[in-house]
């Protein structure tokens, strides 16, 4: 039982570049989310699935792209890479409670010259 | 967007001693919960809490769910430098059930 894994671990992007940052999750959540998290601004949603089939803008959208591919495996891309979007890339799948207890992967650092 | 009120921002403390921390919010929430984060590596859940006046335990972690439903708090009790990292708060509002608010985070140093 892995949880939640990320690929890549590291990037290196020129600007302009486009890339997509793998999440996979094997325990059966029903919404999985993108975060990124910047010096001193916490963590920051991006795109969130509430549930297979479905996805919408979360406080940071502009730049993004996701797709929700199964159940397992949500992907964020970025098409056209941009300094302002160097940072720590989080996904995270939530609980079956109905709390939304979030289960976080180890991170993609994510670095656009 | 909004981001939960976190205190203190940082905190220098030497191994023994116990830690206080807190987060506060204009907004109710229906849930809290408390995550750690060590360097380099994602955010790991801690605690989570789920009505109000509830005081939970996890080893040497304690937190409660704030009577008026605005704040939670967390508590370390005899500190090892295992205990450095970054505390954050998140919380979960009524009508918000996907998503969840997180707070700015508190870092943790310990020092022998």
């Amino acid at each position: 039982n892995a949880g939640v894994t990320q690929t890549p671990k590291f990037q290196v992007l020129k600007t302009g570049q486009s890339m997509t940052l793998q999440c996979a999750q094997d325990m059966n959540h029903n919404s999985m989310y993108w975060y990124r998290q910047d010096p001193g601004m916490g963590l920051r949603l991006i795109y969130y699935s509430a549930s297979e089939g479905t996805t919408d803008k979360g406080e940071v959208p502009n730049g993004y792209n996701v797709s929700r591919l199964n159940k397992r495996e949500f992907s964020l891309r970025l098409e056209s890479a941009a300094p302002s979007q160097t940072s720590v890339y989080f996904c995270a799948g939530a609980g079956t409670s109905g709390y939304n207890e979030q289960f976080f992967g180890p991170g993609t650092r994510l670095t656009v010259l | 967007g909004q981001q939960l009120n976190q205190s203190p921002q940082s905190m220098f403390i030497q191994e023994g001693e116990d830690v206080s921390m807190n987060c506060t919010s204009s907004s109710i929430f229906n849930t809290w919960l408390w995550y750690k984060q060590d360097p380099g590596e994602g955010p790991v859940l801690l605690i989570a809490l789920y009505k109000a006046g509830e005081l939970t335990s996890n080893g040497r972690l304690t937190a409660q769910f704030g009577i008026t439903r605005k704040d939670s708090f967390l508590n370390i009790s005899a500190s090892i430098p295992s205990d450095v990292g970054i505390y954050f708060c998140a919380g979960r509002r009524t009508g918000t059930a996907s998503k969840l608010t997180f707070g700015t985070g508190t870092r943790l140093q310990v020092t022998l």
